[in-house]
């Protein structure tokens, strides 16, 4: 059956820092792969997803995810990160043939202080 | 901005009653899904519908129900409510049907019951 684990439920982290959110999946089938981001009171906006090609995937605001097929992860990363990256950061699966629905994580809370 | 819009923000109902959520998707999206996001928790897909027809869904019992108008909008119907069905609603657009489309998730309706 397809799951989600973020493995990290709260991530502090200081303005300037690097960054890393673990993701790891489980499906029996090829799996589209997803990164949401949630601010408080908004509903979630996608910051990357990967489909096929290049297991490097680029995103908005300077994140990026790396897809490892044999692992069974997409861990997100981000160089630096600013006081405006706290947010709740969702990933989330597909699959590729039929059950159409998509599976979200739990949430990794990302806390950037000064 | 995504364009989605949602209403109401919030709601209070109690237990046993109904309560319709309602959806506005971008011009030109012809899907619609809907999640349930406890609170600490990842959406949990409820249902999608494409063209106005129920195309998946997840583990919801039947008095969760839903509507999609040829206008781009749609409704989450709730029948007999119950304590646990407190939770934030969102509702997500999508060019097409495909989990590789990108959805498009609107701020949400919370919804407490009593």
């Amino acid at each position: 059956a397809q799951s989600v684990t973020q493995l990290d439920s709260q991530v502090p982290v200081f303005e300037e820092a690097p960054v890393e959110l673990r993701c790891n999946y489980s499906s029996s089938v090829s799996v589209y792969l997803f990164w949401y981001v949630q601010y408080p009171n908004q509903g979630l906006q996608l910051l990357l997803k990967y489909l096929s090609g290049s297991t490097l995937v680029k995103g908005i605001n300077g994140f990026e995810a790396e897809f490892n097929k044999s692992q069974t992860s997409f861990h997100l990363r981000k160089p630096s990160v600013h006081i405006s990256d706290t947010a709740e950061y969702f990933c989330a699966v597909s699959e590729r043939a039929g059950g159409f629905k998509t599976i979200f994580g739990a949430g990794t809370r990302l806390f950037v202080k000064a | 901005e995504t364009g989605v819009t949602q209403s109401p923000t919030h709601l209070i109902k109690t237990r046993g009653q109904q309560v319709t959520l309602r959806c506005s998707s971008q011009s030109g999206h012809n899907t619609v899904s809907w999640y349930q996001q406890a609170l600490g928790q990842g959406p949990q897909f409820i249902f999608q519908y494409y063209r106005e027809e129920e195309n998946g869904r997840g583990n919801f019992p039947p008095r969760f129900s839903g509507l999609q108008f040829p206008n781009y909008s749609s409704e989450l119907n709730v029948n007999a409510l119950e304590l646990d069905d407190s939770a934030l609603y969102l509702c997500a657009s999508s060019l097409n049907r495909g989990w590789k489309e990108t959805q498009y998730f609107g701020p949400g309706t919370r919804l407490l019951v009593l």
